[in-house]
């Protein structure tokens, strides 16, 4: 089954605490990209990455890191996470970037205290 | 910053009836899709359209581009209970390498 998996789903940290979000799509896909939603607000782009090794910031970059090593892998890693990074966080894939339809993972709800 | 804006933030109408949720953008773009996201959950594509076609179905689902106007409307005809959910357009520009969502219609279709 096609699919993107994140993991966790739901993580509750404190202030400061690294953490990385893992996401992982078996679709061949070269095209990955993070989300986090907001009320009121829709996605917000964080990074993406066209193909391995090629990563890029999106609308919402500041406080977070990504890799792509392997083509299957997209971790979102948060090296001092804040309150304000409390969100619900989604990784998606595609082929040939935005031209096609966007698959996305189950999401992470991740808490901040 | 969000390039997509959907119209009514909020929509509520009873089962059979058709929902029109309408999206205006601010830039010039290659593609328009529409999704839909249950309740905290994935976003599932719905349609894509193109910014040379201006009307395209998928069952209950008629969606319309307008490029002069910078909007699109999504229309649920015959609608169901099961319909109710977020949904979002999203666009790409056509010098970027990203996908921009709006901030979505809540639908409520009562039963």
């Amino acid at each position: 089954e096609a699919q993107v998996t994140q993991n966790p789903r739901y993580l509750i940290t404190v202030t400061g605490k690294k953490l990385t979000v893992t996401c992982s799509q078996n679709m061949n896909h070269e095209y990955m990209s993070w989300y986090r939603q907001d009320p009121g607000l829709g996605l917000r782009q964080i990074y993406y990455s066209m193909n391995v090794e090629v990563t890029d910031k999106g609308d919402v970059p500041e406080g977070y890191k990504v890799s792509r090593k392997e083509k299957r892998n997209f971790p979102l890693i948060l090296e001092s996470p804040s309150p304000n990074q409390t969100s619900l966080y989604f990784c998606a894939s595609s082929t040939m970037g935005s031209i096609t339809e966007a698959f996305f993972g189950q999401g992470t709800r991740l808490t901040v205290v | 910053s969000q390039q997509g804006e959907e119209d009514p933030q909020a929509l509520s109408i009873q089962e059979g009836e058709n929902a029109t949720m309408n999206c205006s953008y601010k830039t010039s773009i290659n593609n328009l899709q529409w999704y839909r996201q249950n309740s905290g959950r994935g976003l599932v594509h719905l349609i894509l359209i193109r910014s040379n076609e201006r009307e395209k179905h998928s069952g209950r689902l008629r969606v319309t581009l307008d490029t002069s106007k910078k909007s699109s409307s999504l229309l649920i005809t015959a609608s169901r209970a099961a319909d109710t959910a977020s949904y979002f357009c999203a666009t790409d520009r056509p010098w970027g390498n990203d996908m921009r969502f709006g901030a979505g219609t809540r639908l409520t279709v009562k039963p």
